[in-house]
C-alpha cells in the first residue's frame, strides 16, 4: 500500500513537495514511478526512482523542474516541483513498478493558484 | 513523446464484447513487449488490468483480455457488464527510457 501527503494549495512560483511512503514489501526492490493527472486529462508519466539505489529518469517535459529522491529508512518517495504554474495543476500519483505500475497510492490534489 | 492514439469514447451494451485500440509507432508500441492498459473510475486511481500486452494480473476478470499487431494494441472486454463503465488507459515503453500514455476512452455501457 502506498500512502501519500495531504492536498496542497500553491501559488505560481512557489516549490511543492509530495510524498508517498509504503508498507509492507512495497519499497525495496522497485522503482517508484509518479504520474499527474490534471482535471479532465489522461494520466501522464512523469519520472521514475529506483528505490534500491536512486536512480532516476524523468520525462523531458520536466527536466530541470522535478526532483523525485527516496528515504529507505522510512520507506518514502518524494517528488519536488518548482516554479510551479496554473497548469501543474493536477492529481499527482505515486505507484511501482518499471512498465506497469500495480500498486498506488491515493493521489495528492496539488492547486496552483493567485 | 506523443501520447499514443486511442478512440475518445467507445459503448455497448451488456453481454456485448467491445475492442479498444492504441497505436502508436515503432519507437514504443511496435517496439517492446510493455503495453499496460488501466481502468479509472471517477475520482479514484488508476487500476492495472492488462500488462506486457496480454498478461492479466491475479484477480482481474478473464472477459479482459489484451494483444498486439504492429504499432497497435488492442483490449477487448467480453461479456459487458455496468460496472466496466469507466475511462480506460493504455500505456507503453519508448525507445527513450520513458513510459507513454494513451489519451484514454471512456466507456459507456448502455
Amino acid at each position: 500500500q502506498l500512502v501519500q501527503s495531504g492536498a496542497e494549495v500553491k501559488k505560481p512560483g512557489a516549490s511543492v513537495r509530495v510524498s508517498c511512503r509504503a508498507s509492507g514489501n512495497t519499497f525495496t526492490n522497485h522503482y517508484i514511478t509518479w504520474v499527474r493527472q490534471a482535471p479532465g486529462h489522461g494520466p501522464e508519466w512523469m519520472g521514475r526512482i529506483s528505490a534500491d539505489n536512486g536512480d532516476t529518469k524523468y520525462a523531458q517535459k520536466f527536466q530541470g523542474r522535478i526532483t523525485m529522491t527516496t528515504d529507505t529508512s522510512k520507506r518514502a518517495s518524494y517528488m519536488d516541483v518548482r516554479s510551479l504554474i496554473s497548469d501543474d495543476t493536477a492529481i499527482y500519483f505515486c505507484t511501482t513498478g518499471l512498465y506497469s505500475f500495480d500498486t498506488w497510492g491515493q493521489g495528492t490534489l496539488v492547486t496552483v493558484s493567485s | 513523446q506523443s501520447a499514443l492514439t486511442q478512440p475518445a469514447s467507445v459503448s455497448g451494451s451488456p453481454g456485448q464484447s467491445i475492442t479498444i485500440s492504441c497505436t502508436g509507432t515503432i519507437s514504443d508500441v511496435g517496439g517492446y513487449s510493455s503495453v499496460s492498459w488501466y481502468q479509472q473510475h471517477p475520482a479514484k486511481a488508476p487500476k492495472v488490468m492488462i500488462y506486457d500486452v496480454a498478461i492479466r494480473p491475479s484477480g482481474v476478470s478473464y472477459r479482459f483480455s489484451g494483444s498486439k499487431s504492429g504499432n497497435t494494441a488492442s483490449l477487448t472486454i467480453s461479456d459487458l457488464q455496468t460496472d466496466d463503465e469507466a475511462d480506460y488507459y493504455c500505456t507503453s515503453y519508448t525507445k527513450n527510457d520513458t513510459v507513454v500514455f494513451g489519451g484514454g476512452t471512456k466507456l459507456t455501457v448502455l
